[in-house]
């Protein structure tokens, strides 16, 4: 059974660095074909794709927010991190994390709960 | 980058089929996902690769894909249904990454 969950501060400043951690469970990231990756939700929105981060450590961003984006994996942790610079209020959402069994058109079979993250002074 | 354009809200009677469909260029050379997301929960894979469920996914919920737009039909409808729904795709287009829809509003009457 794989299971994901997020974790990271509720709350951060404007002009922040917002790290968030993805912790699974049930399936390796070291595993040919599998993949991780981060979408988001600004409350009653649509969700939108960040990052991806694939078990030979290929990573792939969303073209928009790719400057602000770097994903990293620790595969011996079973932990994927997030970190986004210079955080604005527009980016208060939900956060996921989820698993992508597939290489390179990923699609998500399982994900985490989600972590709120506010972006307020 | 490549746009995934979907009906804000679709409305359907219990028992009757819902159709909630998915447009873009060229989408039929691509391979589309379909995410249902209730309130308050994460979404879930009812659909990948067009047309194949998840399993424990009913068999009222099927996908169909061609041309320019792409379709998930939910069969016999029930109030359980009730939830947004987004498609997505894998982009390979310019850049190599994922895109969603704006999502649906899917209404059981």
């Amino acid at each position: 059974q794989i299971t994901l969950k997020e974790s990271g501060p509720t709350l951060v400043k404007p002009t922040q660095t917002l790290t968030l951690t993805c912790t699974f469970s049930g399936f390796s990231l070291s595993t040919s074909g599998v993949c991780v990756g981060w979408i988001r939700q600004p409350p009653g929105k649509a969700l939108e794709w960040l990052a991806l981060i694939y078990w030979n450590d290929d990573k792939r961003y969303s073209p928009s927010l790719k400057s602000r984006l770097t994903i990293t994996k620790d595969t011996s942790r079973n932990q994927v991190v997030l970190t986004m610079t210079n955080v604005d209020p527009v980016d208060t959402a939900t956060y996921y994390c989820a698993h992508a069994p597939e290489y390179p058109e990923a699609y998500f079979d399982s994900w985490g709960q989600g972590a709120l993250v506010t972006v307020s002074s | 980058s490549y746009v995934l354009t979907q009906p804000p809200s679709v409305s359907v009677a219990p028992g009757k089929t819902a159709r909630i469909t998915c447009g873009g260029n060229n989408l039929g050379s691509k391979s589309v996902n379909w995410y249902q997301q209730k309130p308050g929960h994460a979404p879930m894979l009812v659909i990948y690769y067009n047309g194949d469920r998840p399993s424990g996914i009913p068999e009222r919920f099927s996908g169909s894909n061609s041309r320019n737009t792409a379709t998930l039909t939910i069969s016999r409808v029930e109030a359980g249904d009730e939830a947004d729904y987004y498609c997505q795709v894998w982009d390979s287009t310019i850049d190599h990454h994922v895109v969603f829809g704006g999502g649906t509003k899917l209404t059981v009457l």
